[in-house]
């Protein structure tokens, strides 16, 4: 069965600053990866997604994550964190079409 | 509308009563995902349909729940005899059916049991 586990349960960065929000993964198959994003008082919605192909992938809002099979990792970054990207960032995955399993979430602070 | 309804957005029980929430999925998505949100927990994998398929019930975590989706369509999640340990956000997501199609969420049903 597939897993997802985030280090970091709170993560705090200076506006400017470089995010780097961590997923590790586990799956008997190769793995569909995906970072979701839920913004205050908002629904979750899709950040960027890894199914086959380039292993760097770019989302919105200058927001990039790159498979690395080797270390069984999809982790988030953003070169320069802006105040609005305050919010709860989950990483996701699935087993190619099977159900998609969240990992615990990451709450993102931007410090002016 | 255009997006994932769900239904009520808040509700209150008392401990030992049934509750039912509902879900519209958006037209044409085959695949339909319930999640529980609670604090410090993530969102919790509860079941998913995924066409004229058996339904993946393994994220239910006792048999106090069940769901069921009618012609394809909306879905109800029932919990059964609620605990106060049921409190949490409720939400149900579709998708079109191809596994690396993106989810759309509904804004959730707030559930709390006293």
């Amino acid at each position: 069965a597939q897993s997802v586990t985030q280090l970091g349960s709170h993560v705090s960065v200076s506006e400017g600053a470089l995010v780097l929000l961590r997923c590790n993964y586990s799956s008997s198959v190769p793995p569909y990866l995906f970072w979701y994003v839920q913004y205050p008082n908002q629904g979750l919605q899709l950040l960027l997604k890894y199914t086959t192909g380039a292993t760097l992938v770019k989302g919105i809002n200058g927001f990039e994550a790159e498979f690395k099979k080797s270390e069984t990792s999809f982790h988030l970054t953003k070169p320069s964190a802006h105040m609005s990207d305050a919010a709860e960032y989950f990483c996701a995955v699935s087993n190619q079409g099977g159900k998609l399993i969240f990992g615990q979430g990451t709450e993102l602070s931007v410090k002016p | 509308g255009a997006g994932v309804s769900q239904s009520p957005s808040n509700k209150v029980t008392e401990k030992g009563k049934d509750v039912e929430l509902r879900c519209d999925p958006i037209s044409g998505h085959t695949a339909l995902y319930w999640y529980r949100q609670s604090l410090g927990q993530g969102l919790e994998f509860l079941i998913y349909f995924q066409g004229n398929s058996a339904p993946d019930k393994s994220g239910l975590p006792s048999d106090r729940f069940s769901a069921e989706r009618t012609g394809g369509s909306v879905s109800t999640l029932t919990i059964q005899r609620t605990q106060q340990e049921d409190s949490a956000v409720y939400l149900c997501a579709s998708s079109l059916d191809r596994p690396n199609e993106k989810l759309f969420f509904g804004s959730g049903t707030q559930l709390s049991v006293l």
